[in-house]
C-alpha cells in the first residue's frame, strides 16, 4: 500500500530563518507531488506540483520554493522566512496529474510552522 | 470573488439530526467536484465525489447543480463520529480549489 510521510511535524521558527520541509512517499512511483498550505481561517492554498524529478511548477509567487531530487522525494525550502509564512503546510499525492477523474488526492499528515 | 464559498459554520446539531452544507463557485468551466472531510488538525481526507446526477454512499448524499453552480452535502441520522470539517472541493484539469470548510460539531 502507498504511505506518504512529511516532516517535521511542527517547529517553530524566527523571521529570516532558513526552512525546509520534507516528504516522501512509498509504494507507488512517479507520482504526482504537491505542496499546500493551509493558514488559520483560511482554505487550502496549492503552492507547488510537480509530475516528475527536476520538474516544478509554483501556483503562487512566493518567498518559497520547492525541490524534487527524487522521485518520491519532494521538498519545501525558504532561505528567509516571513510572519505570513505561519501555517499548516500539506504534502500530498496522486496518480493523475488531471485529478478531474477521482480528486484524490493523498495527504501526510502535515507540518505545523509557527514563525515568531 | 473566492472560487469556492462555503458557510464556515460551525454548526451544531444533535446526534440523530439532519444537516445540510452549501458550497458555491465561481469558474463555470470547472470539471470536477468533491466533498473532503479534515479532522481537527488533521490531513484532509476524500469523503466523496459529486456527480450531476447527484449520488449516495449511506447517510451522506452530494448533489451538483451546474447552471447554479452550486454543491450540496446531506448528511442524515448525524453520528458523534461525523464532527469534523468538511471542504467543498472543485476541479478543473491538475488544480482542485478547496472551500475554507463548514464546521459541524454533533452533540450527545
Amino acid at each position: 500500500s502507498q504511505t506518504i510521510h512529511q516532516w517535521p511535524a511542527t517547529l517553530v521558527q524566527p523571521v529570516g530563518s532558513p526552512l525546509s520541509l520534507e516528504c516522501t512517499v512509498e509504494g507507488t512511483s512517479n507520482p504526482n507531488l504537491y505542496w499546500y498550505r493551509q493558514a488559520a481561517g483560511r482554505g487550502l492554498q496549492l503552492l507547488f506540483y510537480s509530475v516528475g524529478i527536476g520538474q516544478i511548477s509554483s501556483e503562487v509567487p512566493q518567498n518559497l520554493s520547492a525541490s524534487r531530487p527524487q522521485d518520491r522525494q519532494f521538498i519545501l525550502s525558504s532561505k528567509k522566512l516571513l510572519l505570513s509564512d505561519s501555517g499548516f503546510y500539506l504534502c500530498a499525492w496522486s496518480r493523475l496529474l488531471t485529478l478531474a477523474n477521482t480528486g484524490e488526492l493523498f495527504f501526510g499528515e502535515g507540518s505545523r510552522l509557527t514563525v515568531l | 470573488r473566492k472560487e469556492v464559498e462555503q458557510d464556515p459554520g460551525p454548526f451544531n446539531v444533535p446526534e440523530g439530526a439532519t444537516v445540510a452544507f452549501n458550497c458555491t463557485y465561481s469558474n463555470s468551466a470547472s470539471q470536477s467536484f468533491f466533498w473532503y472531510r479534515q479532522d481537527c488538525r488533521k490531513e484532509p481526507k476524500l469523503l466523496m465525489s459529486v456527480y450531476s446526477s447527484g449520488n449516495e454512499d449511506g447517510r451522506f448524499t452530494a448533489q451538483l447543480n451546474r447552471a447554479s453552480q452550486y454543491i450540496s452535502l446531506l448528511i442524515r441520522d448525524s453520528k458523534l463520529s461525523d464532527s469534523a470539517t468538511y471542504l467543498c472541493v472543485v476541479g478543473s484539469g491538475y488544480a482542485l480549489n478547496f472551500g475554507k470548510g463548514t464546521s459541524l460539531l454533533v452533540t450527545p
